[in-house]
């Protein structure tokens, strides 16, 4: 198994609305990312985890939340979005930080209401 | 921080060479990549160089100089699939290893 896989691929929520993306890979990395892409901009980093533990967090707002349950696991919680929230949500892994390549899923579409 | 600049858009014609450029200012230096993005679709991984030099992989090679906080995407016999956006990221050597992208290069290959 070599991807990234993301649910769902299609978010609608509202401003008050909780809700979580799923990431999972079954490649034995121990690095995992959070990104987000605004239509004709580049990805931004968000957050990384690293052997499940938080070591980078972009000066993300609270409303986003990632949590990291096991090795092959990442979710971001979302609750009370604004629709400049609205983007592609990327998440992606490495073997480690340092590797040569990261591996990106194919990424949730968000529209915040 | 980093700072990369790509240019914004290039053309093409299909079967002929394309060079992409990429030049970064950064505090710290542990490698560059390229990534291709179709649109709507995730990036997915072209190259890598951490050493000056030219680095080859079918139709595609990656150069960089260190010193002049330079790199360029070079390809070849282009195809019409080949029209994408390609993306220079940089990474970090600080303890994270962040790795920042730049605002990418859509490019058109026409008949």
């Amino acid at each position: 198994d070599t991807e990234v896989t993301q649910t769902p691929k299609h978010l609608v929520m509202g401003m008050t609305n909780k809700k979580s993306l799923k990431c999972e890979q079954h490649m034995g990395h121990r690095a995992m990312y959070w990104y987000k892409q605004k239509a004709k901009k580049p990805p931004e980093l968000m957050f990384v985890y690293s052997y499940e533990k938080l070591s980078i967090n972009e000066s993300v707002p609270s409303r986003f939340s990632p949590e990291c349950p096991n090795s092959s696991l990442l979710n971001l919680h979302l609750h009370a979005l604004q629709p400049e929230d609205s983007a592609l949500y990327l998440c992606a892994s490495s073997q480690e930080t340092t590797a040569h390549e990261q591996f990106f899923g194919p990424g949730t579409r968000l529209t915040v209401l | 921080g980093q700072n990369i600049d790509q240019p914004t858009e290039m053309t093409a014609t299909e079967g002929a060479i394309v060079q992409i450029n990429c030049t970064y200012q950064t505090s710290g230096f542990n490698g560059l990549f390229w990534y291709q993005q179709h649109a709507g679709e995730a990036p997915t991984f072209l190259s890598y160089n951490v050493l000056d030099g030219l680095e080859e992989k079918g139709r595609f090679s990656s150069f960089l100089s260190r010193s002049k906080g330079y790199s360029y995407l070079l390809l070849k016999e282009l195809q019409m699939k080949d029209s994408a956006s390609y993306l220079c990221a940089v990474r970090d050597s600080g303890g994270y290893q962040k790795v920042t992208f730049g605002t990418g290069t859509k490019l058109q290959v026409i008949p």
